[in-house]
């Protein structure tokens, strides 16, 4: 499977919003409701923060919010906080036992 | 609490195999698929497969064919990842993660903390 097509940055002021892309096809992304995003800042594990498309987590602040239409899946951090600058990656069930990641976005807070 | 905890770092040479194992606790082993993931470095997430614990049935991604075997010891809760031919671009991190719920949830809720395997002459 290729991997599913993030944009390599995004960046928003603090307190703005923010909305980071995940393209794939009707395979993993359009085919199911199983696109799942992940949180990473530099040198640790990723951590869920989205899942079943939009579904949060507990813990999960709900600036995060996630929405799919056809092939490409949305990630929209609300009120930029610092905190939030790292690296986010979806990921997608992609049929026949599969699954297919992105290859992530950098987050910058300016 | 759930933990998955990796062995350490490893430095191989071109064509030989690399093992890599996550040991789990806080929940019952048998019951979460077992899926490894790994990350060059400044790069993006690779599915490589994942194990069912409970059965032993792996579902490796096409590319690691062959190449890749996944399996566990349920008397320790720990799953292992087999890596053969290495190559230099084997050079990255590797993760082991949880599949949350059971079967068909199809998203990762708890991971490793990484084990960097250096692939190197």
């Amino acid at each position: 499977q290729s991997a599913l097509t993030q944009p390599p940055s995004a960046s928003g002021s603090p307190g703005q919003s923010v909305t980071i892309s995940c393209t794939g096809t009707s395979s993993d992304v359009g085919g199911y409701n199983y696109v799942s995003w992940y949180q990473q800042h530099p040198g640790k594990a990723p951590k869920l923060v989205i899942y079943e498309v939009s579904k949060r987590p507990s813990g999960v602040p709900d600036r995060f919010s996630g929405s799919k239409s056809g092939n490409t899946a949305s990630l929209t951090v609300s009120g930029l906080l610092d905190e939030d600058e790292a690296d986010y990656f979806c990921s997608s069930y992609a049929g026949g036992n599969s699954f297919v990641f992105g290859g992530g976005t950098k987050l910058t807070v300016l | 609490q759930v933990q998955l905890v990796q062995s350490g770092a490893e430095v191989k040479k071109p064509g030989a195999s690399v093992k890599v194992s996550c040991k789990t606790s806080g929940y019952t082993f048998t019951g979460y698929y077992i899926h490894w993931v790994r990350q060059a470095p400044g790069q993006g997430l690779e599915w490589m497969g994942r194990v069912n614990p409970r059965t032993g049935g792996t579902d490796y991604a096409h590319r690691f064919q062959g190449r890749v075997t996944m399996t566990r010891d349920t008397s320790i809760s720990t799953a292992y990842m087999e890596l053969s031919s290495l190559k230099s671009d084997d050079t990255v991190v590797y993760y082991c993660v949880r599949e949350a719920g059971g079967s068909g949830t199809y998203h990762f809720d708890y991971w490793g903390q990484g084990t960097l395997v250096t692939v190197s002459s």
